[in-house]
């Protein structure tokens, strides 16, 4: 089994602030990273999937970085909204038995106050 | 939206019986997943496939079995089922697979009593 950890597991912030954090997985056998965002009470919705050591994908004011080599990714929030409080979750596919899978983080949940 | 949907939506079972859920998608795409949300655990993979009549096992396959017969149906069964199988359960598809975005169905929660 894969071991994808997410930190921080939680995390506060007010409105207006920007935020990251972090998602870090075997760098071994590597084939794509995704992040998802999750709301309360609805199902995952992808946000991103990165394939190449250093990619950056952006999505309005959500935005990721993916290194390969050392195995950790980066999601970024510049001026967190209230409405962006969710769990983000970052999955792993690899390539050392089925590429056809993924392994989730446990998630960071995202609070942002107004 | 991708169109998938799950049903039931809500399921009360007692310890024992069997239990299908039901994953049906309009997308034609040829991967589908059922995954299980349980707190301080996120999202974990019970089997998943990669076409019709092929199916794999994933970390959580004990006690589960699947079956495909058609691209648009996924079922998930629960053979005997028991407390520790009340959970949320997740649909999920995708079209070509591990380097490409998964869409997520509704969720069936299911209690086992």
């Amino acid at each position: 089994i894969l071991n994808v950890e997410q930190s921080p597991q939680s995390l506060h912030v007010q409105e207006g602030d920007s935020t990251n954090f972090t998602c870090s997985f075997p760098s071994s056998n590597f084939y794509a990273l995704h992040w998802y965002r999750w709301e309360t009470a609805k199902s995952p919705e992808a946000l991103f999937v990165m394939t190449l050591n250093g990619d950056e994908k952006k999505k309005g004011r959500i935005s990721a970085t993916l290194n390969t080599k050392e195995g950790y990714s980066y999601l970024y929030i510049k001026g967190s909204q209230p409405e962006d409080s969710a769990t983000y979750l970052c999955a792993l596919t690899d390539s050392g038995g089925s590429n056809y899978k993924l392994t989730f983080g446990k998630g960071t949940l995202l609070t942002v106050n107004p | 939206d991708a169109g998938i949907t799950q049903s039931p939506r809500h399921k009360v079972t007692e310890t024992g019986t069997p239990v299908t859920l039901r994953c049906h998608q309009t997308e034609n795409h040829r991967y589908m997943y059922w995954y299980r949300q349980d707190p301080g655990h996120g999202l974990r993979l019970i089997h998943y496939s990669y076409g019709v009549k092929d199916t794999d096992k994933g970390e959580v396959s004990d006690g589960y079995s699947v079956s495909r017969s058609k691209t648009e149906d996924f079922l998930l069964t629960l053979e005997s089922a028991t407390s520790s199988q009340t959970s949320v359960y997740f649909c999920a598809i995708s079209e070509y697979g591990g380097g490409y975005e998964q869409y997520f169905g509704p969720g069936t929660r299911l209690t086992v009593t």
